[in-house]
């Protein structure tokens, strides 16, 4: 039972114009989500989170929404670059702050110069 | 500073065989964490360490699976008579007390049991 899903392997963008990932899951009791970005032979980075009680979170050029009644977040990234070309993973925790995250399959970006 | 290093990078072993991966976390990071990662999947949790509390084992595949952290620092996941489904890159990461959403990650180690 997968709880949190991304359904696009794969996604190809032009440089400069707005990258948009998504993500849904299925407990409604996560408080907090997070998107993890990874190159090749190196371990995910942290990217950018949100709680459950917003609906945005915006830093630089990647912003993060929750949409709770869809159980859907997506990152947009606005303006595209080659160099954000890797894999993103969405990730969710539950409650207690114990850390224990949750991925989703991941999403490779593809952002063509 | 230094990020979280794991070794080896690389461990191909023969099916049956015990294996040991080893973790060194940030330093002051109070949390560590395994996951792995199979071909194709997304990455899969395995245990977690918060400072001197009982680690929270629910991730762990099987019996064959256990961890440990020595002196609230360096951890080993240790696989016992390893099977050809354990192949996968098992990652190690670590956070601070407090910020245990935001978690670094070290490179991996990639396993292969042939």
């Amino acid at each position: 039972d997968q709880q949190v899903k991304q359904n696009s392997p794969s996604l190809s963008v032009q440089e400069g114009r707005i990258s948009i990932l998504n993500c849904d899951y299925t407990n409604s009791m996560f408080d907090y989500f997070l998107w993890y970005k990874k190159y090749p032979a190196e371990g995910p980075t942290f990217l950018i989170s949100i709680s459950s009680i917003k609906d945005k979170n915006e830093d630089g050029r990647f912003t993060v929404f929750l949409n709770k009644s869809a159980k859907h977040l997506s990152l947009h990234i606005v303006p595209s670059q080659p160099g954000d070309s890797a894999v993103y993973f969405c990730a969710a925790s539950g409650t207690s702050n114990t850390g224990k995250l949750i991925f989703g399959q991941g999403t490779t970006l593809q952002v063509k110069p | 500073g230094a990020g979280v290093s794991q070794s080896p990078s690389n461990k191909v072993t023969e099916k049956g065989k015990d294996v040991e991966l080893r973790c060194d976390p940030i330093s002051g990071h109070t949390a560590l964490y395994w996951y792995r990662q199979s071909l194709g999947q997304g990455l899969e949790f395995l245990i977690y360490f918060q400072g001197n509390s009982a680690p929270d084992k629910s991730g762990l595949p099987s019996d064959r699976f256990s961890a440990e952290r020595t002196g609230g620092s360096v951890s080993t996941l240790t696989i016992q008579r390893t099977q050809q489904e354990d192949s996968a890159v098992y990652l190690c990461a670590s956070s601070r007390q407090g910020k245990s959403y935001e978690q670094y990650f070290g490179p991996g180690t990639r396993l292969t049991v042939t």
